[in-house]
């Protein structure tokens, strides 16, 4: 069963608004972690945030913020103030047992100037 | 502090060869995982090592693909042999995973591009 779910395979934002990443998941674990992961075209995975399923308050990395709605199971990143430099594929994935991630299939953020 | 490093960036083979790969992890990080990521698609988790030790290999096909990592260090992947269906980016992550750490998140290298034609 998928466990993580991304519903917008591509998104077409232009430069210098907000945009927000769809992140569900599905999960019957008290304790788990989400992160969010940036990947350019250069290939290599870059950690962006991360929220504990405990933390009360929503991680705030810089631009970055992640509204978390934990009764809705869902895990929503906030770029505020979008940058041509944010053009890439994001990915939310969530950490089980072991310290593993499943991770979602991936949002292609395009920023237009 | 250096990253991920692997090696080589690009790789096209024809099917039926052999490929290796190799990964060397964040000095420290005892945790070590490689992912294949076809295009299109997350990451999908092959094997984890824990210091020398293999912690999870359920999704490692093993009559073609194996990996080690014999010090506890460096790790490298192969493939023998390989399908048009392997063409993908390898990737490799490596985690300082502690109790006292509450994030424990993944760093990832460059990944290797495999070509199988």
């Amino acid at each position: 069963a998928q466990k993580i779910t991304q519903t917008q395979p591509g998104m077409f934002v232009q430069e210098k608004e907000a945009v927000t990443l769809d992140c569900t998941y599905d999960t019957s674990d008290p304790s788990y972690g989400l992160f969010w992961y940036k990947q350019p075209s250069s290939g290599e995975m870059i950690f962006l945030i991360y929220q504990g399923s405990y933390d009360q308050q929503n991680a705030t990395e810089g631009r970055y913020s992640l509204n978390f709605q934990k009764a809705r199971k869902s895990a929503n990143l906030v770029i505020s103030a979008s940058q041509l430099g944010d053009s890439a594929m994001y990915f939310c994935a969530m950490r089980e047992v072991n310290y593993q991630l499943i991770w979602g299939a991936g949002t292609k953020l395009i920023i237009k100037p | 502090e250096a990253g991920v490093a692997q090696s080589p960036r690009y790789k096209i083979i024809e099917k039926r060869q052999s490929v290796a790969f190799w990964c060397n992890p964040i000095s420290g990080h005892a945790t070590l995982y490689w992912y294949q990521q076809i295009l299109g698609q997350g990451p999908k988790l092959l094997i984890q090592f824990q210091n020398n030790g293999v912690v999870d290999d359920s999704q490692l096909p093993k009559d073609r693909f194996s990996a080690e990592r014999l010090k506890g260090v460096d790790s490298t992947l192969k493939i023998q042999p390989a399908k048009l269906e392997d063409s993908a980016v390898y990737l490799c992550a490596s985690s300082l995973v502690s109790g006292r750490r509450v994030v424990n998140e993944q760093f990832f290298g460059p990944g290797t591009r495999l070509t199988v034609l």
